[in-house]
């Protein structure tokens, strides 16, 4: 059975700072890996997605790298922003099409 | 808009209750998914479509609840004899295709909330 973890649950950093956040997952049977960011009473929005025969995705500040033969992904961001305080959960797609997701990591960019 | 949409935003019903919860896919998406989300948790799956049918309903937690989306736009998910457990945040999202090649996109949600 798929399993995500997320580490850390929580991070808070000064703004400016360049950070890591790790996802890992167990089965390495997966169609792709995404990741989202989620504001306090809101849905999800899409970041990155990167399919399986891929090793990484980038958009602006962000950057996704998988590893599927360790089962891990890394979303890096670089020189944080405050409005970049969100949680952050990273999900993958199963062979069942489902998406399996981490609990998400809780990111506090303190101004 | 053109983003998924979700109604009603909020729902408060009494134990036992029956509810109906509207998502609106962003058009010409032909996979829709309902999932729902408890404080603190990532979203837990309930059903998949792709396009009228369900794909895959194997995360419906039992026989109370049942979606449908008869024209392969909007979907409803419904809810009979409604419990305190069920109290979350439904998700609805769609993509293109079948999704593997696509992201997902969320609508904000509907809070259920059972007394």
């Amino acid at each position: 059975k798929q399993e995500v973890t997320q580490i850390p649950a929580a991070l808070s950093v000064p703004e400016g700072e360049n950070l890591v956040l790790n996802c890992s997952f167990t089965d390495s049977a997966i169609y792709n890996l995404q990741w989202f960011r989620q504001d306090p009473g809101k849905g999800l929005t899409s970041l990155l997605l990167i399919q399986s025969s891929q090793r990484e995705q980038t958009s602006g500040r962000l950057n996704a790298s998988l590893d599927k033969s360790s089962g891990r992904s890394t979303l890096y961001i670089a020189a944080s922003q405050p409005g970049d305080s969100a949680t952050y959960l990273c999900a993958v797609m199963d062979s069942n099409y489902q998406l399996i997701w981490g609990a998400g990591t809780k990111l506090i960019i303190k101004p | 808009g053109a983003g998924v949409s979700q109604t009603p935003s909020n729902k408060v019903t009494e134990k036992g209750k029956y509810v109906e919860l509207r998502c609106d896919p962003i058009s010409g998406h032909t996979a829709l998914y309902w999932y729902r989300q408890s404080l603190g948790q990532g979203p837990e799956f309930l059903i998949y479509f792709q396009g009228t049918g369900a794909a895959d309903d194997s995360g419906l937690p039992n026989d109370r609840f049942f979606a449908v989306r008869p024209e392969g736009s909007v979907s409803t998910l419904k809810i009979q004899r409604t419990e305190r457990g069920d109290s979350a945040v439904y998700l609805c999202a769609s993509s293109f295709g079948d999704g593997t090649n696509s992201p997902l996109h969320f609508g904000n949600g509907t809070r259920l909330t059972v007394t």
